[in-house]
């Protein structure tokens, strides 16, 4: 039961360059969804949200995009720093019951210098 | 900045051993979550709890497993008789509710199971 997918499970960037990850769903159901970024031995950290009836939320270098006709959203880092290396999650959530988070399997970004 | 804390960070036992896995929300949350990582694979959901009680339960959350919030600051998760698969990193998350949704997560318990 894959309600979100990350079929890319690398990527690497140049230092400087934009990073776009990508994020595919089943469940249109869904009201919102999240990024997540983890480091090892970390917990996810909550970077950004975009709600079901909006197409784009920014927040400094962070933007993510969500078009629900193609069930895809996408998540651009600009400029991409060294520290930005992790493996990000997205996930979707519902409003009604429990907000539980459905996650994908992550995508492992690498920014090279 | 608050944050969502876990005790122990790594928890090693015998299978059949009974575990309890401690978590402190933040202070204002009002919804509080148990997820799992076994290496390699996803995130997946366990558990909600929300008014003191469990407001909803994946198919891994099976009689093995239960949930507490014995004071006003502690959310503990117990496995009664642990099995291998039970292996994993165990996350506590905590979130607002009331509109707001995003869930911010503890560091974690790795639980390794003999």
């Amino acid at each position: 039961d894959q309600q979100v997918k990350q079929n890319s499970p690398s990527l690497s960037v140049q230092e400087g360059r934009i990073s776009i990850l990508n994020c595919d769903y089943t469940n249109s159901m869904f009201d919102y969804f999240l990024w997540y970024k983890k480091y090892p031995a970390e917990g996810p950290t909550f970077l950004i949200s975009i709600s079901s009836i909006k197409d784009k939320n920014e927040d400094g270098r962070f933007t993510v995009f969500l078009n629900k006709s193609a069930k895809h959203l996408s998540l651009h880092i600009v400029p991409s720093q060294p520290g930005d290396s992790a493996v990000y999650f997205c996930a979707g959530g519902l409003i009604q019951g429990a907000q539980k988070l459905v996650f994908g399997q992550g995508t492992r970004l690498t920014i090279n210098p | 900045e608050p944050e969502v804390t876990q005790t122990p960070s790594h928890q090693v036992t015998q299978m059949g051993q009974e575990v309890i896995l401690r978590c402190v929300p933040i202070s204002n949350h009002l919804y509080f979550y148990w997820y799992r990582q076994i290496l390699g694979q996803k995130v997946e959901f366990l558990v909600s709890f929300y008014n003191n009680e469990i407001s909803e339960k994946s198919e891994i959350f099976d009689d093995q497993f239960s949930v507490e919030r014995p004071d006003g600051s502690n959310f503990t998760l117990k496995i009664r008789s642990t099995k291998l698969e039970d292996s994993a990193m165990y996350f506590c998350a905590s979130s607002e509710g009331l509109g707001v949704y995003e869930q911010f997560f503890g560091p974690g318990t790795r639980l390794t199971v003999l």
